[in-house]
């Protein structure tokens, strides 16, 4: 089976620009959180889909939004990037029968500039 | 909120030394998981513990649930190389979601 991919690897933006990242999960999977992971912050959750609908959402400004397509797929936007914005961001699927096994993607490493 | 504090933050040990990092929760966990994040890697389930003082093993790993559920712990024997990296636990939540609060990450590197 293919793992979770996401899309781009990297990129660099700049303050005030927005910025749209993608995720396919594993086949099958229905649920698709996403994740911070900053230095100084560590792993912070963000949000999690669950056919097509938000579950949960974490502590972050409205800039962070994200949505779950038909086929799992899920994208995540951030608009007017901070400096602050800069990490990787990290996705995960799973089945959705919690507590379950989450399979992490490589990442999409943001840089604000 | 909920806080999920792990010890040490970093830890240097010799080849073939044992490792313990320990998980401590300021509220009740629901169930325990543990990844473990190599240098410049994504995270990666090692395993799930559900129940209270549930002790599960796998090779050199050993995972404990503390009796109160309000904390856990990662032992590792005769540590090796590959061991590297950064070991996370995570509360999550039983309640039909998938939310993770992750601990703060315990660094292991190895002094061969």
């Amino acid at each position: 089976k293919a793992g979770v991919t996401q899309t781009p690897r990297y990129l660099i933006k700049t303050r005030g620009q927005q910025v749209t990242l993608s995720c396919s999960p594993i086949s099958g999977h229905r649920s698709v959180s996403w994740y911070q992971q900053t230095p100084g912050q560590g792993l912070q959750f963000l949000f999690e889909y669950f056919s097509e609908t938000q579950r949960n959402k974490g502590n972050f400004p409205g800039r962070f939004s994200g949505r779950q397509f038909s086929n799992s797929r899920s994208e995540m936007n951030v608009s007017t990037l901070e400096l602050g914005d800069s990490a990787l961001y990290l996705c995960a699927s799973s089945t959705g029968r919690s507590p379950g096994e989450q399979y992490f993607g490589p990442g999409t490493r943001l840089t604000v500039t | 909120g909920q806080q999920v504090m792990q010890i040490p933050q970093y830890q240097h040990v010799q080849e073939g030394e044992d490792f313990t990092t320990y998980c401590n929760s300021s509220t009740t966990l629901s169930n325990i998981q543990w990844y473990k994040q190599r240098p410049g890697g994504h995270p990666v389930f090692l395993i799930q513990l559900v129940k209270s003082g549930e002790v599960k093993k796998q090779k050199r790993l050993t995972f404990q649930f503390g009796e109160a559920k309000k904390n856990s712990s990662l032992h590792i024997t005769a540590t090796q190389t590959t061991d590297v990296g950064t070991y996370f636990c995570a509360d999550v939540s039983n309640f039909g979601n998938e939310k993770l609060t992750f601990g703060t990450g315990t660094r292991l590197t190895i002094i061969p």
